[in-house]
């Protein structure tokens, strides 16, 4: 069965802290995305990745950085948490470009 | 960017009603998929239809897709108190891009 898992369902982080959200996923899946989802306003991605090191600006990149280092981990970084990240967090996997995308089951993040 | 907008935002039906949801979008598109969420969890895919379909059958669940129209819609028959959920639509275009979603539908089926 396939599998994204993110490494924390819920998380508190205080305001200006370091924040890393893990994702890792078992099918060797090229690409991989960050979104967040807020209430009233759906999915918005905020970075993806199409290889190892590759790294692309979604539509709402900014606060947040990225990185992959191997293939199977999409790592999500918030340089210096703010309470406007408070948010819905969701990491996905797909095989290629238009196949179905697999997500983890969501972290909550809550800055405070 | 969000190219997807669902409609309606919210539905309330009883059980054993059938369920209506529609997606708008505004550029071409490769495929058109479905998602669904239930409560503070991941999105699990359900069904995907490409440009040159008009519709698709997955059990209980029946899609159209109307490029003309740049439109498309879920129907879910039969309902059960268990598809209560979020409900996303989510195109794919023809480069390598990423999948964009709406904003989604809450379903909430009453039993």
């Amino acid at each position: 069965d396939v599998k994204v898992t993110q490494s924390s369902r819920y998380l508190v982080k205080r305001t200006g802290e370091k924040v890393f959200l893990e994702c890792v996923q078992d099918m060797d899946h090229e690409n991989m995305f960050w979104y967040r989802q807020d209430p009233g306003l759906g999915l918005r991605l905020i970075y993806f990745s199409y290889d190892v090191k590759m790294k692309e600006k979604g539509d709402i990149p900014e606060g947040y950085s990225v990185s992959r280092e191997k293939k199977e981990r999409f790592s999500l970084i918030l340089e210096s948490a703010s309470t406007n990240q408070t948010s819905m967090y969701l990491c996905a996997s797909s095989l290629r470009w238009g196949a179905e995308a697999f997500f983890g089951q969501g972290t909550r993040l809550t800055v405070v | 960017s969000q190219q997807g907008e669902e409609d309606p935002q919210a539905l309330s039906i009883q059980e054993g009603e059938n369920a209506t949801m529609n997606c708008s979008y505004k550029t071409s598109i490769n495929n058109l998929q479905w998602y669904r969420q239930n409560s503070g969890r991941g999105l699990v895919h359900l069904i995907l239809i490409r440009s040159n379909e008009r519709e698709k059958h997955s059990g209980r669940l029946r899609v159209t897709l109307d490029t003309s129209k740049k439109s498309s819609s879920l129907l879910i028959t039969a309902s059960r108190a268990a598809d209560t959920a979020s409900y996303f639509c989510a195109t794919a275009g023809s480069g390598n891009t990423p999948l964009v979603f709406g904003k989604g539908t809450r379903l909430s089926v009453i039993a």
